[in-house]
């Protein structure tokens, strides 16, 4: 596809378990990024992507939180015994090369309920 | 650090008019990027406009137009001739040395027909 690809688009999980959450980046884009957005708030940075490696990690909020990527392509966002403050909507986003003056393309993101 | 403050929290506008979004930032990189996305009800990020530190003249682009004060470090959207679709959050951000956007916490706008 020609935009940014999210998977799923909703996911309901019970307290306590893992989730994986996928994002599936503009082809040829080097750059990725994960944010949350809590309901009525704004984007908060989670992890940054340039190519494989992850420059900054330092928006994870606990060790329960995970990233990877492999190549400059598909990233999975791990959340491990998942709890109720991890409600929020899952935003992914890439751009061609990173830096200050590249406009970010988003997915459609992630609504992840944790019951 | 980089930081982006929207002070409207809600913003109303009847269709036709124009209207300004405020968006104030504070970064000690020399260079930066400032962008303005859109996320309607659907949620998704759409992006609208871009303007460099270094960019002598605002960035215009169809309807949107950003008022960029260097000096009070302040990055106004314009919407001329609003829609009753251009109603939306609106969220301004910004890029430096971290090339990491930061985002503000994002005004929501209101066309009245």
């Amino acid at each position: 596809g020609a935009g940014v690809s999210q998977s799923p688009s909703n996911k309901v999980t019970e307290k306590g378990k893992d989730v994986e959450l996928r994002c599936d980046p503009i082809s040829g884009h080097t750059a990725l990024y994960w944010y949350r957005q809590r309901l009525g708030q704004g984007l908060e940075f989670l992890i940054y992507f340039q190519g494989n490696s992850a420059p900054d990690k330092s928006g994870l909020p606990s060790d329960r939180f995970s990233a990877e990527r492999t190549g400059e392509s598909v990233s999975t966002l791990t959340i491990q015994r998942t709890q109720q403050e991890d409600s929020a909507v899952y935003l992914c986003a890439s751009s061609l090369s990173g830096g200050r003056n590249t406009e970010a393309f988003f997915g459609q993101g992630t609504r992840l309920t944790v019951v | 650090a980089q930081k982006i403050t929207q002070t409207q929290p809600g913003m109303f506008v009847q269709e036709k008019e124009a209207v300004t979004l405020d968006c104030t930032y504070d970064t000690s990189d020399p260079s930066y990027g400032l962008f303005w996305y859109k996320q309607p009800s659907s949620g998704e990020m759409i992006f609208l406009i871009y303007q460099g530190s270094y960019d002598q003249q605002n960035a215009t682009e169809g309807r949107y137009s950003l008022n960029f004060q260097k000096a009070r470090k302040s990055a106004n959207l314009v919407i001329s001739a609003s829609q009753l679709g251009d109603s939306a959050m609106y969220f301004c951000a910004l890029s430096g040395g971290s090339y990491i956007p930061t985002f503000g916490r994002g005004t929501s706008l209101i066309v009245h027909p």
